[in-house]
C-alpha cells in the first residue's frame, strides 16, 4: 500500500524550531519529487515548499522562504520540512505529499497525502 | 504568483443535485489545474487533473473542464459521499496555488 506518514509535530514557542519528517512506503520514493503543503485552523490548503526527486531542485512560498529547509534522505525514504523563526502565522496542520505522476507524465498535482501532523506556535 | 479565485465559497444542495464550481486564474495557465475534495479532518483526495483528466478510482460524476483562466468542476447527481470542501490548485509553476475553497453543504 502506497503511504505518507508524517512526524515531528507538537507545541513549540514563537521563535522556536521543529523538524517534521514524512516517511514513504510502497512506492520507489527515489523516483518521485515531494511537497509539504499546511492547512491552518478554518482555512484553506497552502502549498509550503517542493523538492525534487535527487533533491537538486527546491521551491518555497514566500511565506516561508528564508526560515523553512526541505531535504530528503533517499536511503531512508524520507522528506524532511525544518522549521525555524516559529510565528503563529505558522500554525497549521502539515501535509506531505507525493508528486503525481500518470502514463509517463508528471505533473504538479498530489496524488498520495500523509494524514498531516500539527504545528501550534504559541506561548 | 498566480492567484486562485473559487467561486462559490460555498453552496447548499440536495442529494441528486447537479453542482458547478468555478475556478478562476489570475493569468493564463494553459490546461494545468487540478481539483482536490476534502473531507473535515482528513487529507485532500485528487479527483481531476489536467484540467480534466478523472483520476483513478473517482466517480465519473465528477468531471472538470476548461482552459487558460476559467475552469469548473461539475458533480452530476450528488452524493452523500460528496458532501466535502473543493479546491483547485494551478499547476503550471510554482507556488503552486490553490484556491480557497469551496465547501459543499446539505441543503
Amino acid at each position: 500500500e502506497v503511504q505518507l506518514l508524517e512526524s515531528g509535530g507538537g507545541l513549540i514557542q514563537p521563535g522556536g524550531s521543529l523538524r517534521l519528517s514524512c516517511t514513504a512506503s510502497g512506492f520507489t520514493f527515489s523516483n518521485y519529487a515531494m511537497r509539504w503543503v499546511r492547512q491552518a485552523p478554518g482555512k484553506a490548503l497552502e502549498w509550503v515548499s517542493a523538492i525534487s526527486a535527487t533533491g537538486s531542485n527546491i521551491y518555497y512560498a514566500d511565506s516561508v522562504k528564508g526560515r523553512f529547509t526541505i531535504s530528503r534522505d533517499n536511503s531512508k525514504n524520507t522528506v524532511f520540512l525544518q522549521m525555524n523563526s516559529l510565528r503563529a502565522e505558522d500554525t497549521a496542520v502539515y501535509y506531505c505529499a507525493k508528486r503525481f505522476t500518470s502514463d509517463g507524465k508528471y505533473y504538479h498535482g498530489m496524488d498520495v497525502w500523509g494524514q498531516g501532523t500539527t504545528v501550534t506556535v504559541s506561548s | 504568483d498566480i492567484q486562485m479565485t473559487q467561486s462559490p465559497s460555498s453552496v447548499s444542495a440536495s442529494v441528486g443535485d447537479r453542482v458547478t464550481i468555478t475556478c478562476r486564474a489570475s493569468q493564463g495557465i494553459s490546461g494545468w489545474l487540478a481539483w482536490y475534495q476534502q473531507k473535515p479532518g482528513k487529507a485532500p483526495k485528487l479527483l481531476i487533473y489536467a484540467a480534466s483528466s478523472l483520476q483513478s478510482g473517482v466517480p465519473s460524476r465528477f468531471s472538470g473542464s476548461g482552459s487558460g483562466t476559467d475552469f469548473t468542476l461539475t458533480i452530476t447527481s450528488l452524493q452523500r459521499e460528496d458532501f466535502a470542501t473543493y479546491y483547485c490548485q494551478q499547476t503550471i509553476s510554482f507556488p503552486l496555488t490553490f484556491g480557497g475553497g469551496t465547501k459543499v453543504e446539505i441543503k
